[in-house]
């Protein structure tokens, strides 16, 4: 999975809660992306970051947030505002942004329940 | 409406054979298109980067086209093994859309 790493690999919250989706990379790419897969369906994009402290919304980001601290880490956040929470989150990074082959993490299975 | 498409959600073909994979795509000027193979469970893994200049590219026993007046990309995979079952799915990087994929195309080899 190309040195990406997210954690937990399988998340499970009551509904209501807040949740925070861990990715971290050590390619020392710039570029970073948030996914969310759904059975059936492409990718959609979340949000991308494409330098520290930078970051985009992408097409479904109402009820999230991101942050972009450190090159390395973009984690993610579904908030009790995201109506369907339930999904397969996928972390990517890139050198530059939507340049290049992304780099995609193993991904995250959120189960609210 | 921008749409992008992948021509059938399942495709069974014999070991040996090529498999091609359609990917359709309308009101797009994409820049470039990925593939990707999706094992279950697991993370999209790049395959194959065509630019809107080009028309083919290759590696190994993979081959990709693009034709901008078709507006389709077809994926080959010759000489197909078992392990070359996954789902493959297609995106498209074009400015104004950024990167939109494709739902996928779930291949199987039989042996």
């Amino acid at each position: 999975d190309g040195g990406i790493t997210q954690s937990p690999k399988y998340l499970f919250r009551k509904e209501g809660q807040n949740v925070t989706l861990s990715c971290e990379q050590n390619l020392n790419h710039d570029a970073m992306y948030w996914y969310r897969q759904d059975p059936g369906q492409g990718l959609r994009l979340i949000y991308y970051s494409q330098i520290v402290n930078d970051f985009q919304k992408g097409d479904i980001a109402e009820g999230y947030s991101v942050s972009r601290e450190k090159k390395e880490s973009f984690p993610l956040t579904v908030t009790s505002a995201q109506k369907n929470p339930t999904a397969f989150y996928l972390c990517a990074s890139s050198p530059l942004l939507f340049t290049d082959t992304q780099y995609f993490g193993p991904g995250t299975r959120l189960t609210v329940l | 409406s921008q749409k992008i498409e992948q021509n059938s959600e399942a495709l069974n073909i014999q070991e040996g054979k090529t498999a091609t994979l359609t990917c359709n795509y309308t009101n797009y000027s994409p820049a470039y298109l990925q593939w990707y193979r999706q094992d279950p469970g697991r993370g999209p893994v790049f395959l194959l980067l065509i630019r809107e200049n080009e028309k083919e590219k290759r590696k190994e026993r993979l081959k990709v086209t693009f034709d901008t007046t078709l507006k389709q990309s077809l994926f080959h995979i010759t000489a197909s093994q078992p392990a070359d079952s996954a789902t493959y799915l297609c995106a498209l990087y074009s400015s104004a859309s950024k990167i939109i994929f494709g739902s996928g195309t779930r291949l199987s080899i039989r042996p």
